[in-house]
């Protein structure tokens, strides 16, 4: 079953405009993970914030994680054209032994030049 | 330089055969796996292995085999029965921790069109 599910689908904004895209899941979770993929490239992992977590920082990206609320925002600050791609959030479930993460479906951000 | 590479980039297939995409890394990790991505949909999990000569099949394993020979390779090999197999292939690899899921480090892709 889908696991992570980002919303929006899509997203648009000019440069220097900040972007915030959301992730929900569905069961409790060890840690939830963000990932880029500019098109047709692999995916390439951002930020990891672990379920005891509240909020993470990297450079341009903060991350929040609401576990009561099963949700976690992604927030990109002063967007860029080059941050135009595919945004996917990744979780890992509690319990179990194997290391499995379950994607979303992703959030198509495009920056306006 | 450390990575993972997935051959070849681009893969064409006629009804009926059997391909097998290659998948190696030196980043000397213990897990490897391999998703599908259909366009506009998120990565859905084939197979993985956590450890040489392992694997488990994830969540759509149906027309799909692989092996795990050796620690920096996993080669998947979609077969003729797979009823729908042109996508985008995607191998990763991570660190094997006992009590999380680091970080998976992916490959650039291989895109399989069945003519």
């Amino acid at each position: 079953s889908q696991q992570g599910e980002e919303d929006p689908q899509a997203l648009s904004i000019q440069e220097g405009e900040n972007a915030t895209m959301n992730c929900s899941y569905k069961t409790s979770i060890n840690n939830l993970q963000w990932y880029r993929q500019n098109s047709g490239r692999g995916l390439v992992h951002l930020i990891l914030i672990r379920s005891n977590e509240r909020e993470k920082h990297s450079g341009r990206l903060r991350v929040t994680l609401d576990t009561s609320k099963k949700s976690s925002s992604l927030l990109i600050t002063a967007s860029r054209a080059a941050d135009t791609a595919s945004y996917f959030c990744a979780t890992r479930h509690s319990g179990g032994s194997n290391y499995k993460l379950t994607f979303g479906k992703g959030t198509l951000l495009t920056v306006n030049p | 330089d450390g990575g993972i590479t997935q051959s070849p980039k681009y893969l064409f297939r006629k009804e009926g055969q059997n391909v097998t995409l290659s998948c190696e890394q030196n980043l000397n990790h213990d897990a490897m796996y391999w998703y599908r991505q259909d366009p506009g949909q998120g990565l859905r999990l084939i197979y993985y292995s956590q450890i040489v000569n392992d694997f488990q099949k994830g969540d759509i394993a149906e027309g799909y085999s692989v092996s795990r020979e050796k620690k920096e390779s996993f080669p998947l090999t979609v077969t003729s029965a797979q009823k729908n197999p042109t996508a985008f292939y995607l191998c990763a690899s991570s660190i094997r921790a006992r009590m999380d899921t680091r970080e998976q480090f992916f490959g650039p892709g291989t895109r399989l069109t069945v003519l």
